[in-house]
């Protein structure tokens, strides 16, 4: 069975630096692009990036290039989204996402439990 | 980039009824579409990709079609399990934009 499992709530101070994880199992993880989604409270998905944790080929939207990192360790099957320096904006539930290859039309064909991410002084 | 404009943004149905949600991109896309559902306090799920094929375990009540710049989700007959956000999404360039989304509220 498929499944991608999310390190739990954090709760941090503007400034500080945080890295989240998903761990991935039941399946190939160097084989498919893992994603992180982002939703802020009350608001709709919003794709941050993806990592192809076979060779760590990485990509960004524009609107979180530079704010963010992602990264993989497939020694252990997890990638990871980090952050140097939080802000209140960062405040969000954020989602892993594996993305399904050609025969799925490259859909996020499965989620990760969500990892609840709070900034505040 | 590509945008992606749903309609409507709030629904509000009865069970048994048919709904319909339209989801429009700026340029086209060939099929490279998908839709999710998403209940309150719930990772999103994947209901139909490539435009109109069902995702395994998605009930046939669901549908979906189009191409290029027009695409619809259809629930032939709604169940109270269906009242959620529904979420499109592109896939043909990497920027993977989501619509806006459509609350679905029983009426």
């Amino acid at each position: 069975e498929v499944q991608l499992v999310q390190s739990g709530a954090e709760v941090k101070k503007p400034g500080e630096s945080l890295k989240i994880s998903c761990k991935g199992s039941g399946y190939s993880f160097t084989s498919y692009w893992i994603g992180w989604v982002r939703q802020m409270p009350g608001k709709g998905l919003e794709w941050m990036g993806i990592i192809y944790p076979g060779d760590s080929d990485t990509r960004y939207s524009p609107s979180f290039q530079g704010q963010v990192t992602i990264s993989a360790d497939k020694s252990i099957s997890t990638a990871y989204l980090q952050w140097s320096s939080l802000k209140a904006s960062d405040t969000a539930m954020y989602y892993c996402v594996r993305q399904g290859g050609y025969s799925y039309g490259y859909s996020f064909d499965y989620w990760g439990q969500g990892t609840l991410v709070t900034v505040s002084s | 980039d590509i945008q992606l404009t749903q309609s409507p943004s709030f629904l509000s149905a009865s069970v048994g009824d048919r709904v319909t949600i339209t989801c429009r991109a700026s340029q086209g896309i060939s099929s490279y579409l998908a839709w999710y559902q998403q209940k309150p306090g719930k990772a999103p799920k994947l209901l139909i990709y490539a435009a109109s094929t069902l995702q395994s375990g998605v009930p046939s009540r669901f549908s979906g079609s189009g191409s290029g710049t027009e695409f619809t989700l259809t629930i032939s007959s709604l169940q109270p399990e269906d009242f959620a956000t529904y979420y499109c999404q592109q896939l043909n360039s990497y920027l993977y934009t989501f619509g806006q989304g459509t609350k679905l509220e029983i009426k």
